[in-house]
């Protein structure tokens, strides 16, 4: 049981470069989150998905973009990356109001 | 939409003591607040929650209360220990089917040994 699997771990890129961190859940949950944690801000939520098929904005949302590919998984897409989006990315997902989060992804965007 | 706000930053305290963090939120529609532990280089995890209905919990060392008229809750840590040493971040949702958690922005806690 894996629980939450994110990928990549760590992720460098240059201005400009897009990328999709994947995210996969093997607990059945309906709802899956993106938020990401930068140093003093807590955690952001970008965006989120209550249920296959359905997506929403968070607090964070611009510069990104969401696929809730079906149950399990749920991917966040950069499409043109900025110096301001470097930061630690965790995918999330919940049974009820409980999150269970990934490992996290460090992205520098240089 | 809602807005979590969390005191101190940084909080440092000898062994045996406790520890308070505070939070307050926004939205009265608020329903459900945990709290949730990282540890460094670690992903965050839930340690306790509270719901509306019930003004304080307790789990071992570790109590929340809930004062839904001020729209605050805190977490208490008590006989702290060395391993209690981590962010701490508080959160609130209303408790909808999207169960969303807006977070606070977190407390580094340091237990000297």
């Amino acid at each position: 049981n894996a629980g939450v699997t994110q990928t990549p771990k760590f992720q460098v890129l240059k201005t400009g470069q897009s990328m999709t961190l994947q995210c996969a859940q093997d607990m059945n949950h309906n709802s899956m989150y993106w938020y990401r944690q930068d140093p003093g801000m807590g955690l952001r939520l970008i965006y989120y998905s209550a249920s296959e098929g359905t997506t929403d904005k968070g607090e964070v949302p611009n510069g990104y973009n969401v696929s809730r590919l079906n149950k399990r998984e749920f991917s966040l897409r950069l499409e043109s990356a900025a110096p301001s989006q470097t930061s630690v990315y965790f995918c999330a997902s919940s049974a009820m109001e409980k999150l269970f989060f990934g490992s996290g992804t460090q992205l520098s965007v240089l | 939409g809602e807005n979590v706000e969390q005191h101190p930053s940084t909080l440092s305290v000898q062994e045996g003591d406790s520890a308070v963090i505070k939070c307050t939120y926004s939205d009265s529609a608020s329903n459900y607040f945990p709290w949730y532990k990282q540890e460094l280089g670690k992903r965050p995890q839930l340690i306790i929650d509270i719901r509306s209905n019930v003004g304080e919990k307790k789990d071992q060392r570790i109590a929340v209360t809930l004062n839904k008229t001020a729209k605050h809750f805190s977490l208490h840590i008590t006989e702290t220990q060395p391993e209690d040493s981590a962010v701490y971040f508080c959160a609130a949702s209303k408790g909808d089917s999207s169960y969303k958690l807006i977070f606070g922005s977190g407390t580094r806690l340091l237990v000297r040994p």
